[in-house]
């Protein structure tokens, strides 16, 4: 079965510290990953997908297919980035995606 | 300024009301989304639709009912509503999805409380 899997529900920071919020994922073939956002009171809203390679706000995600994990990562931590996170895959073969339940991301100054 | 917009910020009805969640987006996409976001469980797919008059049940269909009779809107309807259907609504669009390209845009969401 496809899912998605975020250990965890709460990641707190100081700014200026590293990030890593965790995402594991099975399927059966090549996945298309993705992370989306939700700041305070603002819509979710995509931040990145692995087929782009990007960095989009110092965050990066790197598919490891050995290990099913896509992380988000970003050297050091701002304060705005505390949002939720959440990491989604792309069903097989449809437009729909499943999301894991999300990380809160809380950096202090 | 693409968008996709919900009729209502905040919705509070009654056990056994007929309750109607209105999506429109100006993105002339063929897919529309219906999703509950609770805290612990993220983002559930309740239903999809990928065409005018076109839908498949998602992962939480029960209790729910959907209608697309136009490209730009999609509307959640709860026939009879429940307590445990309190919930945060999401809608979201998407172009069906070239490989790795279907971005979904969301709407602001629905705080529904059903008493």
């Amino acid at each position: 079965a496809q899912r998605v899997t975020q250990p965890e529900k709460l990641l707190s920071v100081f700014k200026g510290a590293p990030v890593e919020l965790k995402c594991n994922y099975s399927y059966s073939g090549s996945p298309e990953l993705f992370w989306y956002v939700q700041y305070s009171r603002q819509r979710l809203q995509l931040l990145l997908r692995h087929i782009s390679r990007e960095s989009i706000k110092g965050f990066t995600a790197d598919l490891n297919k050995g290990e099913t994990s896509f992380h988000l990562k970003k050297p050091f931590a701002q304060e705005e980035d505390s949002a939720m996170y959440y990491c989604a895959l792309s069903r097989l073969n449809t437009d729909k995606l499943i999301f894991g339940t999300g990380t809160r991301l809380q950096v202090f100054p | 300024d693409v968008k996709v917009t919900q009729s209502s910020r905040y919705l509070v009805k009654r056990t056994g009301e007929k309750v109607f969640l209105e999506c429109v987006q100006d993105m002339d996409h063929e897919n529309m989304f219906w999703y509950r976001q609770d805290p612990g469980l993220g983002l559930r797919l309740i239903y999809f639709s990928y065409d005018v008059k076109m839908k498949e049940k998602g992962d939480i269909p029960e209790g729910y009912s959907v209608s697309r009779e136009k490209k730009e809107r999609f509307s959640l309807i709860l026939e009879s509503a429940s307590t445990n259907q309190t919930s945060m609504y999401l809608c979201a669009s998407s172009s069906p999805g070239t490989s790795g390209n279907n971005e979904q845009f969301f709407g602001p969401g629905t705080r529904l409380t059903v008493l």
